[in-house]
């Protein structure tokens, strides 16, 4: 079946560490997107990426990184520089002249 | 810069009634894309209904069905015959077309009483 694979479901973090969400689709779609949410609020663009080995920042780069090797991955590495990582992260694509976005099940993250 | 306005929080609506939930949003731009997804609490994102800025029909699918008054910059949802499984947060959302990142509202909280 097509669609994208969040992995873990559960993240727990000691601060100071950094940690990387893995995100996998095999839609074929050339958009992915990584959100955050927090509690009570909407989705929240850190990055994206239109194409393989391009990506740009999003409303709340900082903090973040991510890489886009493979049209199949696009992975999030949540840095010790984020003051307040904890938060559910939502991984997502699209096609790049499409409608809607499909998203992953999330990984919740915790920083201990 | 787009912007999503949900001004609802929360709604508690009777099972079987309609349902309409609000959104409202600011563009300068003539070429967009709208959107509602439905948020269970187990936290995946489950997309409802897509509206574009050039459809002159509302869009329609299934149970949902998108109020779109271009002129007033509105795009509500609306669901009718609401059942249990309706409770959920819902997000309005908005793309540009040629750049297909969502901006979000803050969402709507809705939740079927029996």
């Amino acid at each position: 079946d097509g669609g994208i694979t969040q992995s873990p479901k559960y993240l727990f973090r000691k601060e100071g560490q950094n940690v990387t969400l893995s995100c996998e689709q095999n839609l074929n779609h050339d958009a992915m997107y990584w959100y955050r949410q927090d509690p009570g609020q909407g989705l929240r663009l850190i990055y994206y990426s239109q194409i393989v080995n391009d990506f740009q920042k999003g409303d709340i780069a900082e903090g973040y990184s991510v890489s886009r090797e493979k049209k199949e991955s696009f992975p999030l590495t949540v840095t010790s520089a984020q003051k307040n990582p904890t938060a559910f992260y939502l991984c997502a694509s699209s096609m790049r002249r499409g409608n809607e976005a499909f998203f992953g099940q999330g990984t919740r993250l915790t920083v201990v | 810069a787009q912007k999503i306005t949900q001004t609802q929080p929360g709604m508690f609506v009777q099972e079987k009634e309609a349902v309409t939930l609000d959104c409202t949003y600011d563009t300068s731009d003539q070429s967009y894309g709208l959107f509602w997804y439905k948020q269970p609490s187990s936290g995946e994102m489950i997309f409802l209904i897509y509206q574009g800025s050039y459809d002159e029909q509302n869009a329609t699918e299934g149970r949902y069905s998108l109020n779109f008054q271009k002129a007033r910059k509105s795009a509500n949802l609306v669901i009718s015959a609401s059942q249990l499984g309706d409770s959920a947060m819902y997000f309005c959302a908005m793309s540009y077309f040629g750049n297909e990142k969502l901006t979000f509202g803050t969402g709507t909280r809705l939740t079927i009483i029996p």
